[in-house]
């Protein structure tokens, strides 16, 4: 069946960096397009960053353009996100998501997702 | 990009009906007929339960049904069972592959 492993979270000093990570199996990862989302401490859910199939296309939020960016490595069935620039406000759960048909819609299914804690 | 907006909380008891509503704008929920909703219990992670307005994912039962009506989506759970109890968020397509989820809505089983 469809799996997703999130790993690379922890606690981390404002303005540092890290690298998420996303396993993927069960499917055939280089068909689809892969998402990121975070959530917040006790808040909603935040969509983050969009991956194509083949990683030509990228879009990202506003709240982390130009200091998160997304990759994949199709040959490890893997999934990326780095995180620069970090504030207390990126303090989050973090999932990946596998994308689907239409405008690489929907979310389905989800990681269990790895926690950031950004804190001095 | 702003969250779409949902009920803080709905409740109901089992086998009652409960509606949760999700309004955007002609941007994303009524310029599109990708909307979506998950399901979050506590402490897991986000289950897709309606995408495309109405369709719904194999395994989910029929007593969760979407609908939308100009810049509102809904989702409607009929029957309401004590494992319903949850968060459910509401997703639209924004354009140019961009992606807002609602605010998020409680659902309590009485």
């Amino acid at each position: 069946q469809v799996q997703l492993v999130e790993f690379g979270g922890g606690v981390v000093q404002p303005g540092r960096s890290l690298r998420l990570s996303c396993a993927a199996s069960g499917f055939t990862f280089s068909n689809y397009g892969m998402h990121w989302v975070r959530q917040a401490p006790g808040k909603g859910l935040e969509w983050v960053a969009l991956i194509s199939y083949d990683g030509s296309y990228k879009y990202y939020a506003d709240s982390v353009k130009g200091r998160f960016t997304i990759s994949r490595d199709n040959s490890k069935n893997t999934l990326y996100l780095q995180v620069n620039s970090l504030r207390t406000e990126d303090t989050a759960v973090y999932y990946c998501a596998k994308g689907g048909g239409s405008s690489w819609l929907p979310f389905d299914p989800w990681g269990q997702g790895t926690l950031v804690a950004v804190s001095s | 990009q702003s969250a779409l907006t949902q009920p803080r909380s709905v409740s109901g008891s089992p086998g009652q009906s409960v509606t949760i509503s999700c309004t955007g704008t002609s941007s994303d929920v009524g310029g599109y007929d990708y909307v979506s909703w998950y399901q979050q219990h506590p402490g897991k992670a986000p289950k897709l339960m309606i995408y495309d307005v109405n369709r719904r994912p194999s395994g989910v039962p029929d007593r969760f049904s979407g609908s939308k009506s100009g810049n509102t989506a809904s989702l409607t759970i009929s029957g309401l069972q004590a494992e319903d109890e949850a968060d459910y968020y509401c997703n639209s397509y924004a354009g140019t592959y961009t992606y807002v989820f609602g605010t998020g809505t409680k659902v309590t089983v009485l």
